[in-house]
């Protein structure tokens, strides 16, 4: 099984460049979610979604965009990088549309992404 | 609102000693907690879930943790360290609609 999987798994952007993290996963989960991880902060909430047409913000959604028009699918969009943006964004995903109910979620590998 | 934090960010210990991540929590729920692990270069993995059940759970790789509500902590345990154990953990407590994670701990396991 693919599980959770993350593309790309690098990059790197200059400033004011945008780009797209793709996140996919084979597990019919209803809740998908983006973080951000930094050295000492643990990780951080970017965005959410419940299910298909419904996203909302997490702890840290400025400069970010996503969409959810799939079960499957759940990119993130960097509108206009900024160097505050380098980190390593994990994807996870959760069988409820509630994860708060389980808190078992499943993470991709992770992409490093690096502006300079 | 719920919180949590992680009192040490790096734990040493030696092969075949015991291990103690500290984790405390703040949650205006009945929360569940739960423990991660992340080794180097990975997602992270679930270790363990406690969702008021059993307060001592029993997790994968002979990890476990016993949920304190007086002391409001969720402690991860291990009665002898392996050098495969080394990796940063998190504790996380859920909310409505969210997880939170702490900083996280880093486990360092020396021969």
């Amino acid at each position: 099984n693919a599980g959770v999987t993350q593309t790309p798994k690098f990059q790197v952007l200059k400033t004011g460049q945008s780009m797209t993290l793709q996140c996919a996963q084979d597990m019919n989960h209803e809740y998908m979610s983006w973080y951000r991880q930094d050295p000492g902060m643990g990780l951080r909430l970017i965005h959410y979604s419940v299910g298909a047409g419904i996203t909302d913000q997490g702890e840290v959604p400025n400069g970010y965009n996503v969409s959810r028009s799939t079960t499957e699918d759940f990119p993130l969009r960097l509108l206009s990088a900024a160097p505050s943006q380098t980190s390593v964004y994990f994807c996870a995903s959760s069988y409820s549309g509630l994860a708060a109910n389980t808190g078992e979620l499943f993470f991709g590998e992770g992409s490093r992404l690096t502006v300079l | 609102a719920q919180s949590v934090t992680q009192l040490d960010s790096h734990v040493s210990v030696s092969e075949g000693t015991p291990v103690l991540l500290r984790c405390n929590y703040s949650s205006s729920y009945s929360p569940s907690l739960f423990w991660y692990v992340q080794h180097p270069n990975k997602g992270l993995q679930l270790l363990l879930k406690y969702t008021s059940a059993a307060t001592l759970v029993k997790g994968i790789n002979g990890f476990e943790a016993e949920f304190k509500k007086s002391e409001t902590s969720f402690h991860l345990t291990k009665p002898s360290a392996h050098m495969s154990d080394a990796a940063e953990y998190f504790c996380v407590v859920t909310g409505y609609s969210t997880l939170t994670f702490g900083k996280g701990t880093m486990l360092l396991v020396s021969p």
